[in-house]
């Protein structure tokens, strides 16, 4: 099985901040990686998938991108919405894998 | 309105069985592959199950093999989860949601049901 590493674990941070999440694949995946926002008690949310692309509606400050097995989400500059845990996931081979996930909080 | 809802969650002891659905609208459910997703409280994201549009292709995570069962009506655009030997690793918030072949991810979530299993 594939796994995912993300990090941090969680982040402190303002509003207008820069955050940047990473995901670590065990093995190659590709560019099949997806990134997920979720708030408490609420489903998740796609926000980017295929590493890079934009999921429609999602705001551009949002961002997804590849070096190898290593994986970046960027939140170009923080809005209070933003405060949530996100998810990267693989979809290179079954089983689908997330990672363990990412709370972004509030400083 | 796309919308994804799930229902048939709720409290069992531990070996028993539950049945999940999830009814699908405002889009072409039977174009889609469609997915599991489970949360246990207070936890990350595990994927359980997906399913091929016509139901020739099913995969699940290693510790459900076996004790679930993922199925489809597309005549009913309904999905299901059968879930048997249940034990209490098993408790968590069931998410339906659309799995997209081309993009690997999920694009539709349904709102969640709760299972619980305790004695």
């Amino acid at each position: 099985d594939i796994q995912m590493t993300q990090s941090p674990s969680s982040v402190s941070a303002s509003v207008g901040d820069r955050v940047t999440i990473t995901c670590r694949a065990s093995q190659g995946i590709s560019s099949w990686l997806a990134w997920y926002q979720q708030k408490p008690g609420k489903a998740p949310r796609l926000l980017i998938y295929a590493a890079s692309s934009l999921q429609s509606g999602v705001p551009s400050r949002f961002s997804g991108s590849r070096s190898g097995t290593d994986f970046t989400l960027t939140i170009s500059s923080l809005q209070p919405e933003d405060f949530a845990t996100y998810y990267c996931q693989q979809a290179n081979s079954f089983p689908l894998t997330f990672g363990g996930g990412t709370k972004v909080e509030i400083k | 309105e796309v919308q994804l809802v799930e229902s048939g969650g709720g409290l069992v002891q531990p070996g028993g069985s539950l049945r999940l659905s999830c009814a699908a609208s405002g889009f072409t459910f039977s174009s889609y592959w469609m997915s599991w997703v489970r949360q246990a409280p207070g936890k990350g994201l595990e994927w359980v199950a997906t399913i091929k549009q016509d139901g020739s292709e099913k995969y699940y995570v290693d510790s459900v093999k076996g004790r679930f069962t993922i199925s489809r009506d597309n005549a009913k655009n309904s999905l299901s989860l059968q879930m048997n030997s249940l034990r209490a690793e098993d408790t968590a918030v069931y998410y339906c949601a659309t799995y997209g072949l081309h993009t690997g991810a999920s694009d539709i979530w349904g709102q969640g049901t709760m299972v619980t299993v305790s004695s």
